[in-house]
């Protein structure tokens, strides 16, 4: 079992739809949480980092439940340009980031 | 400010042969990272540098490769001899404080590797 889960997707939402996604993670001992994105053939970019009581970035929402081990990113008013790959990544030992295999994103007119 | 420059963007090599790939971090960043993606699977931690010292080379797959920091500065991760299995892609990051919830990742474009 992967230490970070994903839906693969891809999720395909026309433009202004609301996209919700989920990444479970298997170690407890995990400290700091965060969404990253990736766009094709791109490095990944911290998108945000999740609280557990919750953080809004304009469009984007995190949530964190530490009891179910589970995070998610909520994203509304889709836009075009939010068409990526975005990876769930855990914190657990020192400096060490455990990504997701991420979960792709189509927004189309 | 510059972001992490890496070096090459696309290097295709022979099974057998030696690639040696460079990263310069952000400028006063004294962490730097190496992680991979090979195909079809996700990205996984390599090494971690404080300044020129390894922290963390956990995540290192094998003797073949060799991750240095001399001076503290830029890196280089060198591969000898390459295999199949090497191919993908290898990102760099860099972070200014040591602790990953407090200081974020800045990632290079990283290299693309193909062993033929």
């Amino acid at each position: 079992r992967k230490e970070v889960e994903q839906d693969p997707g891809p999720f395909n939402v026309p433009e202004g739809a609301t996209v919700a996604f989920n990444c479970t993670y298997s170690n407890s001992a995990s400290q700091s949480f965060f969404w990253y994105r990736q766009d094709c053939r791109k490095e990944p970019k911290l998108l945000m980092s999740v609280y557990s009581s919750g953080n809004e970035d304009g469009r984007f929402t995190a949530q964190l439940n530490r009891a179910s081990q589970y995070i998610s990113l909520l994203i509304r008013d889709s836009k075009l340009s939010d068409s990526a790959t975005y990876l769930c990544v855990v914190n657990r030992d020192g400096n060490k980031l455990v990504f997701g295999a991420g979960t792709i994103l189509r927004v189309k007119s | 400010e510059a972001g992490v420059t890496q070096f090459p963007s696309h290097s295709v090599i022979e099974k057998g042969q030696t690639v040696t790939l460079r990263c310069d971090p952000i400028s006063g960043h004294d962490n730097l990272y190496w992680y991979r993606r090979v195909m079809g699977k996700e990205i996984k931690f390599l090494l971690h540098f404080v300044k020129e010292s390894k922290q963390d080379e956990s995540g290192m797959p094998n003797n073949r490769f060799l991750a240095e920091r001399t001076g503290g500065t830029y890196s280089t991760l060198k591969v000898q001899p390459a295999e199949l299995e090497d191919s993908g892609v290898y990102f760099c990051a860099s972070s200014q404080v040591g602790t990953v919830g407090y200081s974020p990742l800045h990632f290079g474009n990283g290299t693309r590797l193909t062993v033929t």
